[in-house]
């Protein structure tokens, strides 16, 4: 399948400083790549779709000035915790869907983040 | 909120073939089937998609009701590397965005 490369896997972060994840499509144009967030023993949600060149859309709830969601190119997209406070600590995971036209998305492999 | 309904865990021995079941009554008649796993802290691996008829990968079978409100994903021959968390989602053409359930804790017994 497609692979889809995060990074970094694992960060910590003082409280107050701010944290850019990034989410690359290696071997394939994703003109749509999906933002999730996980807590421990829970599943993964949905926090914003993200289009190349265009701003992102954010679920309710979420707060589009803390997370901050760049997607430059059909390869690349960023998300950036703001002001990150120890109940931003999560696995943050992207998923992109290829420009080809194939329906399943594909998933990289998280991002671990402590802030404390 | 989730649209599929997936029970919370299930046990299976190494080797025997383990049957996980989805309900996903709402979907509609253009909305695929997909599932995923998730191993312990990655990000979920894609299985097998489907619209109607069923199918099959080297990973596993997918078998979708005639009336589409219910598939059961097979792997065959299960081993303790396929314990995992197991998502079945469906999603609009239109949007391909994920709304993940709780999933199916499955749980390979040697």
């Amino acid at each position: 399948g497609a692979v889809v490369s995060q990074h970094p896997s694992r960060v910590i972060c003082k409280s107050g400083t701010s944290v850019k994840i990034e989410c690359r499509s290696l071997d394939f144009q994703a003109t749509t790549m999906f933002w999730y967030r996980q807590f421990p023993k829970q599943s993964l949600m949905l926090m914003a779709t993200s289009n190349e060149g265009s701003k992102a859309t954010y679920e309710q709830g979420v707060e589009k000035d803390k997370f901050l969601i760049n997607h430059a190119s059909l390869t690349l997209s960023t998300l950036t915790v703001t002001s990150a406070h120890p109940e931003d600590s999560s696995f943050y995971i992207c998923s992109a869907r290829s420009l080809a036209g194939s329906t399943e998305a594909f998933f990289g492999q998280g991002t671990r983040l402590t802030v404390v | 909120d989730a649209k599929t309904t997936q029970p919370t865990s299930m046990d299976c021995a190494e080797g025997r073939a383990a049957n996980l079941p989805c309900n996903h009554s709402t979907i509609s008649g253009n909305e695929y089937v997909y599932w995923y796993r998730q191993i312990h802290s990655q990000g979920p691996q894609y299985i097998i998609h489907g619209l109607k008829n069923n199918e099959t990968n080297e990973m596993a079978s997918l078998i979708i009701t005639e009336d589409r409100k219910s598939s059961t994903l097979i792997l065959p021959h299960a081993t303790l590397r396929d314990t995992a968390v197991y998502y079945c989602i469906y999603t609009t053409s239109g949007t391909y965005k994920y709304i993940f359930g709780t999933g199916t804790r499955l749980k390979v017994l040697a």
